[in-house]
């Protein structure tokens, strides 16, 4: 079982939907979660980061992580063009974050 | 807003040559990574380093690796003989003190291939 897996894209939505992006891991040691965006041929941006199971919210984003099901989502809500990239999910252990495979996203006007 | 900066933006070199990577961190920043990224691939870890030594390392920083923080400001990864399979992109990341370490910002990359 891969340590990250993320539900494989493509993914197409239209201008003002929620969008939901999961997660799950294998390892309960895990001690962090992240969501990055990444454009084409760019680095990673960090977008969310949180520790707890719960939800944090920041703007049009939250993130929600539940421990128990080792599970973690991203929701967009009023998804615009301009959130069209790669979000990937990465976790940390010690000093090493693992990263899922990304999807990309793709909201048409 | 402070950001993480990296050079060359594009490198291309021949198999067998060594090439170095440079980054330059956020100034305040302690903690210091290289990460890869093969083209449709996971981005991977590669290594992390803090107070001049390597803290963790993967099974892919072998012996053809090595790090180093030359000055108060770069961080450079050097590859020694370049093979095919290196070809990816590389990023450099950094994190600020123990209380935001977890924290990893990267920077733009560096696109490698080996011919």
């Amino acid at each position: 079982q891969k340590e990250v897996e993320q539900d494989p894209g493509p993914l197409s939505v239209p201008e003002g939907a929620i969008v939901s992006l999961n997660c799950t891991y294998s390892n309960s040691a895990f001690q962090y979660f992240m969501w990055y965006r990444q454009y084409s041929r760019k680095g990673p941006e960090l977008l969310m980061y949180t520790y707890s199971s719960g939800n944090k919210e920041d703007g049009r984003f939250t993130a929600q992580v539940d421990k128990s099901s080792k599970y973690i989502s991203l929701f967009i809500r009023d998804s615009q063009p301009s959130d069209s990239a790669t979000y990937l999910c990465a976790m940390s252990l010690g000093s090493k974050l693992t990263f899922g495979k990304g999807i990309t996203l793709s909201v048409r006007p | 807003e402070p950001e993480v900066t990296q050079t060359p933006s594009h490198q291309v070199t021949q198999m067998g040559q060594e090439v170095i990577l440079r980054c330059v961190p956020i100034s305040n920043h302690l903690y210091f990574y290289w990460y890869r990224q093969i083209l449709g691939q996971k981005v991977e870890f590669l290594v992390s380093f803090y107070n001049n030594e390597i803290s963790e390392k993967s099974e892919i920083f072998d012996d053809q690796f090595s790090v180093e923080r030359p000055d108060g400001s770069n961080f450079t990864l050097k590859i020694r003989s370049t093979k095919l399979e290196d070809s990816a992109m590389y990023f450099c990341a950094s994190s600020g003190t123990s209380g935001g370490k977890e924290t990893q910002y990267f920077g733009p990359g560096t696109r490698l291939l080996v011919l």
